[in-house]
């Protein structure tokens, strides 16, 4: 299966400061990458779509210009909460596809 | 709207058990359909998936049952271990670059 290497694992941050996430598919060309979140105890809920080369595809009710998506290359995707707050604290998780999805193995974020 | 409904919400069975979770779908267009196993602080990991042209796969312990015309699909895991405990999540989606539609996972505790 694909290799989907994702960091940091783990990352505290101070509430209003930014903090990026990075998504690498580590063995093949990624054209689009998907960013999920997931609460303590619930499932898994699409944010956005990350596409190389153009702009990302938002979910409803997903703030454009907090979560900011760059698809700069064919393997790396990066997600920045900017001015974070304690409410985005939240586990992060990217994924690819090639024939199958694959995860990566996620970012647990903690605005303090 | 949930597009895929998982059942039951927990489970828990004897070492050597077999836990089946269940999925049902709405969108008759969706062609492939995946199950995740997921330990804490950890991303999903891809288990086996199913395509509509088959009603049954398996992969070592686990086996996937699937109904076309009742629009469900269910994870059977032979000879459970407490290892096996985890969350696992249905989901379903299309053939190709699109993102999947998650169920809301099943915690699976496997007792000795």
């Amino acid at each position: 299966g694909a290799v989907v290497s994702q960091h940091p694992s783990r990352v505290i941050c101070k509430s209003g400061t930014s903090v990026k996430i990075e998504c690498r598919s580590l063995d093949f060309q990624a054209t689009t990458m998907f960013w999920y979140r997931q609460f303590p105890k619930q499932s898994l809920m699409l944010m956005a779509t990350s596409n190389e080369g153009s702009k990302a595809t938002y979910e409803q009710g997903v703030e454009k210009d907090k979560f900011l998506i760059n698809h700069a290359s064919l393997t790396l995707s990066t997600l920045t909460v900017t001015s974070a707050h304690p409410e985005d604290s939240s586990f992060y998780i990217c994924a690819t596809v090639n024939t199958e999805a694959f995860f990566g193995q996620g970012t647990r974020l903690t605005v303090v | 709207q949930q597009q895929v409904k998982q059942s039951p919400q927990s489970l828990i069975v004897q070492k050597g058990g077999i836990p089946i979770i269940n999925c049902a779908y709405e969108n008759t267009a969706f062609d492939y359909f995946p199950w995740y196993q997921q330990f804490p602080g950890k991303g999903p990991a891809l288990l086996i998936a199913i395509r509509p042209d088959v009603s049954e796969k398996k992969e070592g312990r686990f086996t996937i049952s699937f109904n076309k015309s009742a629009k469900q699909f269910s994870l059977h895991i032979m000879d459970s271990q407490p290892g096996d405990s985890a969350t696992y999540f249905c989901a379903a989606g299309y053939s190709g670059n699109t993102p999947l539609v998650f169920g809301k996972g099943t915690r699976l505790s496997v007792i000795a």
